[in-house]
């Protein structure tokens, strides 16, 4: 079946400091790849994505690079801000009908200043 | 430029009520989803409909139902609320033809006394 598997929270990273939230999954056949963010009392906010191996997805800084390889996803970002702390899920959409998306349990990133 | 919208935003029922969680998206999106987020457990995916006049179960469908009103609606109803219902309710959409990601509104705090 489908799934996504993330690094486990809380991360507390000093502003400037790189970020590296790991994510792999699990899917029979090639699916689609998305980084979502959530801030506190809000909805998720798609963050950046890709759609097929070897893509980089960019956004605000963040990047991930799909490898098929290894079947990973994972988010990075040069120099976190204060600003960056929120709950971040990695996600995949149903390779087959694109009808359902699976997402990781979410990871949790405070920066302080 | 509302996106999806969700009422209402808190909620407190006691258990054994009824109530309905509406959404409205104003994207022309033709799949919507319904998701619950709890700690630990990250989003799992209620229902969802694919289309207008389509709908099928997710991972947790067990105590819920749900209406494609039209194009743009799609409710969640809960015909007797139990404790382990306490959540935060999500609604979702997307174009699913060109493979857009999920747009998603602010959620519904339901609280089950």
């Amino acid at each position: 079946g489908n799934s996504v598997t993330q690094m486990e929270g809380p991360v507390t990273l000093s502003e400037e400091a790189f970020l590296t939230i790991n994510c792999t999954y699990t899917a029979t056949g090639y699916p689609s790849l998305f980084w979502y963010v959530q801030y506190p009392g809000e909805g998720l906010q798609l963050l950046l994505k890709a759609t097929k191996a070897d893509d980089k997805g960019s956004n605000k800084g963040f990047e991930a690079t799909y490898r098929k390889e290894t079947t990973s996803f994972h988010l990075e970002k040069g120099s976190v801000q204060v600003s960056d702390s929120a709950v971040y899920f990695c996600a995949l959409s149903d390779p087959n009908t694109g009808n359902q998306f699976y997402f990781g349990t979410g990871t949790s990133l405070t920066v302080i200043p | 430029n509302a996106g999806v919208t969700q009422t209402p935003k808190f909620q407190v029922l006691k258990t054994g009520q009824s109530m309905t969680l509406q959404c409205a998206q104003d994207m022309n999106h033709n799949s919507m989803y319904w998701y619950r987020q709890d700690p630990g457990m990250g989003l799992r995916l209620i229902y969802y409909s694919a289309s207008e006049g389509t709908t099928d179960k997710g991972e947790v469908p067990n105590g819920y139902n749900v209406s494609r009103l039209n194009k743009r609606e799609f409710s969640l109803r809960l015909e007797s609320a139990a404790p382990s219902q306490t959540s935060v309710y999500f609604c979702a959409s997307r174009d699913r033809i060109s493979n857009q990601p999920q747009h998603f509104g602010d959620g519904t705090r339901l609280s089950i006394l």
